[in-house]
């Protein structure tokens, strides 16, 4: 059984740039949430996708935006980079069917924004 | 009010004493209540769960929590502490009325010294 994968693992970029975060599920899971876990904070959830469509968003602006693919792989992008989105960005991979079963989180990919 | 609080920042515990790390929820209805932990630079683990039935359930590397309904509290406990149970550990819960997205606490740093 092939976990969840995230890449890169760290990554800089300077303020008013673009980046492209990517996450591959566990095999069997059809669902992927992304959560931004700033410095000393619990994880927040920015939004999930199912079959290719966003399905549930947090309290993020649109610059943050997301693709799922056929394979329910998954991207994560965010515009205009801000200092404050500098944070661990964590992907987890889930079967829909089944909403009670745990989350299976990535390592996570560590933005700096500088 | 805070959907999870975890009202410690740090809990420190001497290795093979009984370890509690707290956890409050504030949702109606009936929610589902999650364990996870952290190590450093590392995604999420699931530890344990609660769904419905017994009070007391069990997870993963000893460790257990009670669920109360009456505190609306989620505690997370181990009998016999160890060194490598220092961690970041974190409470989560969904609800219907968070869309069943998985709602985080702050978060407890475990420290377990010998």
């Amino acid at each position: 059984e092939t976990g969840v994968t995230q890449s890169p693992t760290h990554l800089i970029k300077t303020r008013g740039q673009q980046v492209t975060l990517r996450c591959s599920s566990q095999s069997g899971h059809n669902t992927v949430s992304w959560y931004q876990q700033a410095l000393g904070q619990g994880p927040q959830f920015i939004f999930q996708y199912y079959r290719e469509e966003e399905n549930g968003r947090g309290n993020f602006p649109p610059r943050f935006s997301g693709l799922q693919f056929p394979n329910y792989s998954s991207e994560l992008n965010v515009n205009a980079l801000e200092l404050d989105d500098s944070a661990l960005y964590l992907c987890a991979s889930s079967l829909r069917s089944d909403p009670i079963s745990p989350l299976h989180f990535g390592n996570g990919t560590r933005l700096t924004v500088t | 009010a805070q959907s999870v609080a975890q009202p410690e920042d740090q809990v420190n515990v001497a290795e093979g004493n009984p370890l509690t790390v707290k956890c409050t929820y504030s949702v109606s209805g009936n929610p589902y209540l999650f364990w996870y932990v952290q190590y450093p630079n590392r995604g999420l683990q699931f530890l344990l769960k609660y769904i419905t039935g017994d009070n007391l359930v069990k997870g993963s590397y000893g460790f257990e929590a009670e669920f109360n309904k009456s505190q609306t509290s989620f505690h997370l406990k181990k009998p016999s502490a160890l060194v490598s149970d220092s961690a970041l550990y974190f409470c989560a819960v969904r609800a219907m009325e968070y869309g069943n997205k998985l709602v985080f606490g702050a978060g407890t740093i475990l420290r377990v010294k010998s």
